[in-house]
C-alpha cells in the first residue's frame, strides 16, 4: 500500500491556468506538509497542516492555496500559475513534532 | 534555525564505508541532528536522528561531536542503491515543526 501518494504524477500547462495537486496519505497522521523543490534542487517548505488547521505558511505568493478536508488529505491548489512555478512538488506526512516525514512520489510540475 | 555545512559532492566504492560530514557550529541545545537522503527522482526519507548521543539504526550510524558543533553519518557498507543526496538538518522541536533542507551532498558510489 502507497503510504503518502500525489495526483497526478506531472502536470503541464500554461501560464496563467489554475491547477490543483492532490495529496492522500494513509499512516494515520495527524500533520502534511507541502514542499517546492526547484530546478536547482533546493526543497523548502511551503506549508503545513495539523488536524485541518494551518500550523505553517512559509513566505508563499497567496496564489497557492492549500486545503485539508480532513486529516488524510491536503490539497494545493495553484492560481495563475508563472514561470516560476515549475518545480517538483512533494506531499509530506508525519505525526505532530515527529522525527520522521514520510514524502510522496512528488508532482513535476512545467508552466510553460 | 541553525544552518549547517555539508560538502557539495562526495564519491565512494561499493561495499566501503562512507563518512559523510556536517558542521552546525552554531547548534542550540534543543536542536535534534536529523538526516534525510533522496534518492533519484523520489521524495525525501527518514535515515537518522540525534540530539547528543551516537545513534544507530539498520540504515546507517550518525556519530555527534562532544561539542555537538559537527556530526558524521556513516554508512557501514555503501551500495548502489545509497547513491543519493543526503541532508543534515537541525530542528528545534519547540520552535517549529518544520525542517529546513539545505543543498546536501550528492554521493556517488563506484562499483
Amino acid at each position: 500500500d502507497t503510504a503518502v501518494s500525489q495526483t497526478p504524477k506531472y502536470l503541464v500547462t500554461q501560464m496563467g491556468n489554475d491547477k490543483s495537486i492532490k495529496c492522500e496519505q494513509n499512516l494515520g497522521h495527524d500533520t502534511m506538509y507541502w514542499y517546492k523543490q526547484d530546478s536547482k534542487k533546493f526543497l523548502k517548505i511551503m506549508f503545513s497542516y495539523n488536524n485541518k488547521e494551518l500550523i505553517i505558511n512559509e513566505t508563499v505568493p497567496n496564489r497557492f492555496s492549500p486545503k485539508s478536508p480532513d486529516k488524510a488529505h491536503l490539497n494545493l491548489h495553484i492560481n495563475s500559475l508563472e514561470l516560476g512555478d515549475s518545480a517538483v512538488y512533494f506531499c509530506a506526512s508525519s505525526l505532530l513534532n515527529s522525527y520522521e516525514q514520510y514524502f510522496g512520489p512528488g508532482t513535476r510540475l512545467t508552466v510553460t | 534555525d541553525a544552518k549547517t555545512t555539508q560538502p557539495n559532492s562526495m564519491e565512494s566504492n561499493e561495499e566501503e564505508p562512507v563518512h559523510l560530514p556536517c558542521n552546525h557550529s552554531t547548534i542550540s541545545g534543543t536542536d535534534y541532528i536529523h538526516w534525510y537522503r533522496q534518492l533519484p527522482s523520489q521524495g525525501p526519507e527518514y535515515v537518522i536522528h540525534g540530539l547528543t548521543s551516537n545513534v544507530n539504526n539498520r540504515m546507517a550510524s550518525l556519530a555527534i561531536a562532544e561539542d555537538r558543533k559537527s556530526s558524521t553519518l556513516i554508512l557501514h557498507r555503501a551500495t548502489l542503491r545509497d547513491a543519493a543526496v543526503y541532508y543534515c538538518i537541525l530542528r528545534d522541536v519547540s520552535t517549529g515543526n518544520q525542517f529546513y533542507f539545505g543543498t546536501g551532498t550528492s554521493l556517488t558510489v563506484i562499483p
